[in-house]
């Protein structure tokens, strides 16, 4: 079956710091979704991709849709202490109404 | 984006018993999903609850120990039959279809600790 695999697994950054993890496949997918999970709470939507080479942004976030198909990433730019929390990409693809997630990537912002 | 709610948001439940999970929707979507993170994991999908019939079960999930109703565009539940402490875990609705086909929303999740 499909995977995703992300990394890094965890980061450990300091406030003001950028951030960039990826997510890539063993397949492709035809759209793309970025969520951030915060500790007791369900994952929360923050930027979707529909196209190949699609670059998308959402405030201090920016992700893009791979070339390929078979891979994501998303970057963070100037951190802030709300960022902490695991970021989850997602794949969908066509005649397949499931998503499949990556394994995730911890943020933890050092004091 | 779909606004989802859940209940109950966390229980504590013994062994051998049953828990049904509700998931509201606040506009009618196409499609509903269950999700279960066991602790320090990612989601892995239980099933897609289908309008009016019976529920696609991903492999390693079975409708006697999940068993789910969907009877409208809204709203659906999940059970969690017979459970032992192996069950506890997140379980999480998720729907899409509102505002955008392929876009997917998650409710807050469900807590569920076996004893």
């Amino acid at each position: 079956g499909q995977q995703l695999n992300q990394s890094p697994q965890s980061m450990f950054i300091q406030e003001g710091e950028d951030v960039s993890m990826n997510c890539t496949s063993s397949s492709i997918f035809n759209t793309w979704l970025w969520y951030k999970q915060d500790p007791g709470e369900g994952p929360v939507l923050l930027i979707a991709l529909y196209k190949a080479g699609e670059l998308t942004s959402n405030g201090r976030l920016t992700a893009q849709f791979g070339i390929t198909r078979k891979d994501s990433f998303l970057n963070i730019s100037a951190s802030i202490p709300s960022d902490v929390g695991i970021y989850f990409c997602a794949g969908h693809d066509f005649g397949n109404e499931k998503l499949t997630f990556g394994t995730g990537t911890r943020l933890t912002i050092i004091p | 984006s779909a606004v989802i709610s859940q209940k109950p948001s966390r229980d504590i439940c013994q062994r051998g018993t049953s828990l049904t999970i509700q998931c509201q929707v606040d506009s009618q979507v196409t499609m509903m999903f269950w999700y279960r993170q066991q602790p320090g994991q990612s989601l892995t999908l239980i099933a897609t609850a289908n309008q009016g019939s019976e529920a696609t079960y991903e492999s390693g999930f079975v409708i006697d120990k999940f068993p789910i109703s969907r009877p409208n565009l809204t709203f659906s539940t999940l059970t969690v039959s017979n459970m032992s402490p192996e069950d506890s875990s997140i379980y999480l609705c998720s729907a899409k279809g509102t505002p955008n086909q392929e876009t997917q929303y998650f409710g807050p999740g469900t807590r569920l600790l076996v004893l």
